[in-house]
């Protein structure tokens, strides 16, 4: 069955420090890639997406790209600040899959220290 | 645009009891999914509408069951409460059930067995 791998948290980081939070998958189909951000006591909020091999999402800084030869979708930011400080998930949706049930990792914490 | 929103915010239940959980998706999306969120298992899913259908079902008991009205907005019960059964409950919607369609979130509704 399909699975996401995330890097297991919490990531510590100083403001303007760079981020990588790493991301594998394991799909049966052709998967879409989405990451996800958690703010505490809220709900999901999609961060950026990519729908194909080698195409970048990227949204409020944030990056990752969709590499099929290495099953990855690693998020990057270049200088985080502690208003990013959340639980991050990277989840896919596979075209195998009847509808667009969300295979999700098990997050990723990230706290960003003044 | 309103976001997603999920009624009520909060519950708390004995084992035993039921629990109805209400979703109301984004103006025009017809897709509506219902995940569970627990600290011991992450995010599963658990199952998925689409015109009034259900397309998809995650591995849960049949104590967990869901409807989706005509308007798209989506109800789904737990019967038979077990202390197990404390979670956060997301809602997602999209526009169509395909894998490349964004699903966006609701706050979700925490829910307490005792």
């Amino acid at each position: 069955g399909d699975s996401v791998t995330q890097m297991e948290g919490p990531v510590t980081l100083s403001e303007e420090a760079f981020l990588t939070i790493n991301c594998t998958y394991t799909a049966t189909g052709y998967p879409s890639l989405f990451w996800y951000v958690q703010y505490p006591g809220e709900g999901l909020q999609l961060l950026l997406k990519a729908t194909k091999a080698d195409d970048k999402g990227s949204n409020k800084g944030f990056e990752a790209t969709y590499r099929k030869e290495t099953t990855s979708f690693h998020l990057e930011k270049g200088s985080v600040q502690v208003s990013d400080s959340a639980v991050y998930f990277c989840a896919l949706s596979d075209l195998g899959n009847a509808g667009n049930m969300l295979t999700f990792g098990g997050g990723t914490r990230l706290m960003v220290k003044p | 645009k309103a976001g997603v929103t999920q009624t009520p915010r909060y519950l708390i239940k004995t084992r035993g009891q039921q629990v109805t959980l209400s979703c109301s998706p984004i103006s025009g999306h017809r897709s509506v999914s219902w995940y569970q969120q627990t600290p011991g298992q992450g995010l599963q899913f658990l199952f998925e509408y689409f015109s009034e259908t259900q397309r998809n079902k995650g591995n849960f008991p049949g104590r967990f069951s869901g409807r989706q009205f005509s308007n798209s907005r989506s109800e789904m019960n737990v019967s038979t409460l077990e202390l197990g059964d404390s979670a956060l409950y997301l809602c997602a919607s999209s526009l169509l059930p395909g894998p490349t369609d964004t699903q966006y979130f609701g706050p979700g509704t925490r829910l307490t067995v005792l």
